[in-house]
């Protein structure tokens, strides 16, 4: 089945220091969607990107979606402790079926 | 005003015994889903219902049934339980099944099989 591998697993950054995750597909995808869980949390959707070589923005966070459209990042510019949490990108199937990339734990040193 | 509510929060049972996890959510959303955390983190679909009808069913184990009395709950009955199933359930839904409609989570269900 379809895979989505994310790195990194994790990274530990001192706030005001900038952040990345990327997400890599080995086949085209439709779409991609990124999701953030709090510690003892549940998953809550950001955003959702479509197009090649997408660019979209909020606030602190940038979401990119690759040409080929089999990659895509979040990067998010002087982290906050509020950032604190893991990310993870997800690819809807048929049926609206979530596909979770592997996720990226974000630490943050006040 | 919540969103989408599990019941229980927690729950500590025995291997062998029969549990159940049930959903609501009060958005008028179509589609509901079930979702497995395990302890790495990684979410994996297991079920989904649109309107009361079963449009997913992963390769989950027959021990876990999932039942949709009307489209605003979805619970979630497994039988046997063995450790192996200590996760996090994670309800979902959505307004409609359509491909890239945003999913909304409930708070989960941490269940620890002893």
């Amino acid at each position: 089945g379809q895979q989505v591998m994310q790195i990194p697993q994790y990274q530990h950054v001192q706030e005001g220091e900038d952040f990345t995750t990327y997400c890599n597909s080995s086949t085209t995808l439709s779409n991609i969607q990124w999701y953030k869980q709090r510690p003892g949390g549940h998953p809550v959707f950001l955003i959702q990107l479509v197009k090649s070589g997408e660019v979209k923005k909020q606030k602190r966070l940038t979401f990119q979606f690759g040409e080929a459209k089999k990659n895509s990042s979040l990067h998010i510019t002087a982290t906050q402790t509020t950032d604190v949490g893991t990310y993870f990108c997800a690819v809807s199937g048929a049926t609206n079926k979530l596909i979770f990339g592997t996720g990226t734990l974000l630490a943050v040193q006040p | 005003d919540t969103a989408v509510s599990q019941t229980p929060k927690y729950l500590v049972t025995q291997m062998g015994n029969d549990k159940s996890i049930k959903c609501e959510q009060n958005l008028g959303h179509d589609t509901m889903y079930w979702y497995k955390q395990d302890s790495k983190k990684f979410l994996k679909i297991m079920f989904s219902y649109n309107n009361k009808e079963l449009i997913i069913n992963e390769t989950v184990p027959n021990r876990f049934s999932p039942k949709s009395p009307d489209k605003a709950h979805l619970n979630l009955h497994i039988n046997s339980l063995e450790l192996g199933d200590s996760a996090v359930y994670f309800c979902a839904s959505s307004k409609s099944r359509d491909r890239g409609i945003e999913q909304y989570f409930g708070p989960g269900t941490r269940l620890t099989v002893t």
